[in-house]
């Protein structure tokens, strides 16, 4: 089946500008995650989503990122105002819910943001 | 708080070597334990994990990790490493609220 998708795959812009970015989740997988992935930098947890439970927010790095996820499916990530440290990958991922085995994240390709 | 430790950030080994990624964790239970890899312009792929059982788990491209819960650590092990294993490799672990460590990446020397 399908994989987790995500769009757009690069995303360039101005600093001060918004951006939006899109993931799609492997169907029937009620966790979203969204990181970020800076040049040299690891993966930093930005927000997870569990089913219709409120959203983990503990990594958003500032007020200006928000995220939501519309009828446990969709999920867009917002940068408003962007500014040129906001440069990065942002991965999503999904993964099945609940204390069981089949806990493992499958990731996106990732959006390649840019700010200029 | 839960949290995850990989103390190197940049190893390099001679193909053909044997290679250990150290993972350390702290988490309130027995956690699901992960370790991804990402090789350059790829996205993440499982190279295995460990739920229960059998603390030596093993994975694929002849991938294996130990969980020591004393230590609360889970280390990668490959006894003869590739050209092709040069990535970054990723430890994580959690239950719904996964949490990765900042990634060691690997270089292979000819």
């Amino acid at each position: 089946g399908a994989g987790v998708s995500q769009s757009p795959s690069n995303k360039v812009t101005e600093k001060g500008k918004d951006v939006e970015l899109r993931c799609d989740p492997i169907s029937g997988h009620t966790a979203l995650y969204w990181y970020r992935q800076s040049l040299g930098q690891g993966l930093e947890f930005l927000i997870y989503f569990q089913g219709n439970s409120a959203p983990d927010k503990s990594g958003l790095p500032s007020d200006r990122f928000s995220a939501e996820r519309t009828g446990g499916s969709v999920s867009t990530l917002t940068i408003q105002r962007t500014q040129q440290e906001d440069s990065a990958v942002y991965l999503c991922a999904s993964s099945f819910s609940g204390a069981s085995p089949w806990n493992e994240q499958f990731f996106g390709p990732g959006t390649r943001l840019t700010v200029l | 708080a839960q949290s995850v430790t990989q103390p190197d950030i940049h190893i390099t080994v001679s193909e053909g070597a044997s290679l250990e990624l150290r993972c350390n964790y702290s988490y309130g239970a027995t956690p699901y334990l992960f370790w991804y890899v990402q090789s350059p312009g790829q996205g993440l792929q499982l190279l295995l994990k460990y739920f229960s059982g059998d603390t030596l788990v093993q994975g694929i491209k002849g991938f294996e990790a130990e969980f020591k819960r004393s230590q609360s650590s889970f280390n990668l092990r490959k006894p003869s490493v590739h050209w092709s294993d040069a990535a970054e490799y990723f430890c994580a672990v959690g239950n719904n609220d996964m949490r990765f460590g900042a990634g060691t990446r690997l270089t292979v020397k000819p």
